[in-house]
């Protein structure tokens, strides 16, 4: 099993949609879950960070977190055409604090 | 200004050579990470130190080489013995580990 999986894409949603990403990891010990965005050619950018179980709310952005499922989930609402990018799941893992990152979904924001 | 430079951004290496990319932080942060990305790929680990004088291999170590003799320095290193070296290399760091990394802009390297 991968450390961190995200489900297949590509994704794509009409404007003003909600867009559901969602991501898991097989290290039960983890206690750091990072989403970050990633536009075509340029680094990864930090978008949320959730530590605890439970739901985190940043503006549009909405992370979900359930350690006992070992799943965590980006929620976007009402997407726009500049939500559309490379969404990449991260982990912290193992007794070394190793930063694991998914593959990543494309996420296509239809106008 | 703070923040995480990569250096060069483009970087051109003929069969054979080895190369050593530059990555510098002036955030204080303890942590630092090597990820290399293939075209439609996540980011895949190489190398990470959580302290200076201190480094741990990832899952694709094999080939490259790093160091950390400064805390804001974390240079790596592809040899020859990497024999697809063709990727976008990113390096990140973290105040301390398992906290949330930022990322330089990248460097391109192209074997030609």
């Amino acid at each position: 099993q991968k450390e961190v999986e995200q489900n297949s894409g590509p994704l794509s949603v009409p404007e003003g949609a909600i867009a559901s990403l969602n991501c898991t990891y097989s290290d039960r010990g983890s206690q750091s879950f990072f989403w970050y965005r990633q536009y075509s050619g340029k680094s990864p950018e930090l978008i949320m960070s959730i530590y605890s179980n439970g739901d985190k709310e940043d503006g549009r952005f909405t992370a979900q977190l359930n350690k006992a499922s070992q799943y965590v989930s980006l929620l976007i609402r009402d997407s726009q055409p500049s939500d559309s990018a490379t969404y990449l799941c991260a982990v912290i893992t193992g007794a070394n604090s190793k930063l694991t990152f998914g593959k990543g979904i494309t996420l296509s924001v239809r106008p | 200004d703070g923040g995480i430079t990569q250096s060069p951004k483009y970087l051109f290496r003929k069969e054979g050579q080895n190369v050593t990319l530059s990555c510098e932080q002036n955030l204080n942060h303890d942590a630092m990470y090597w990820y290399r990305q293939d075209p439609g790929q996540g980011l895949r680990l190489i190398y990470y130190s959580q302290i200076v004088n201190d480094f741990q291999k990832g899952d694709i170590a094999e080939g490259y080489s790093v160091s950390r003799e400064k805390k804001e320095s974390f240079p790596l290193t592809v040899t020859s013995a990497q024999k697809n070296p063709t990727a976008f290399y990113l390096c990140a760091s973290s105040i301390v580990k398992n906290t949330e990394a930022f990322f330089g802009q990248g460097t391109r390297l192209t074997v030609v």
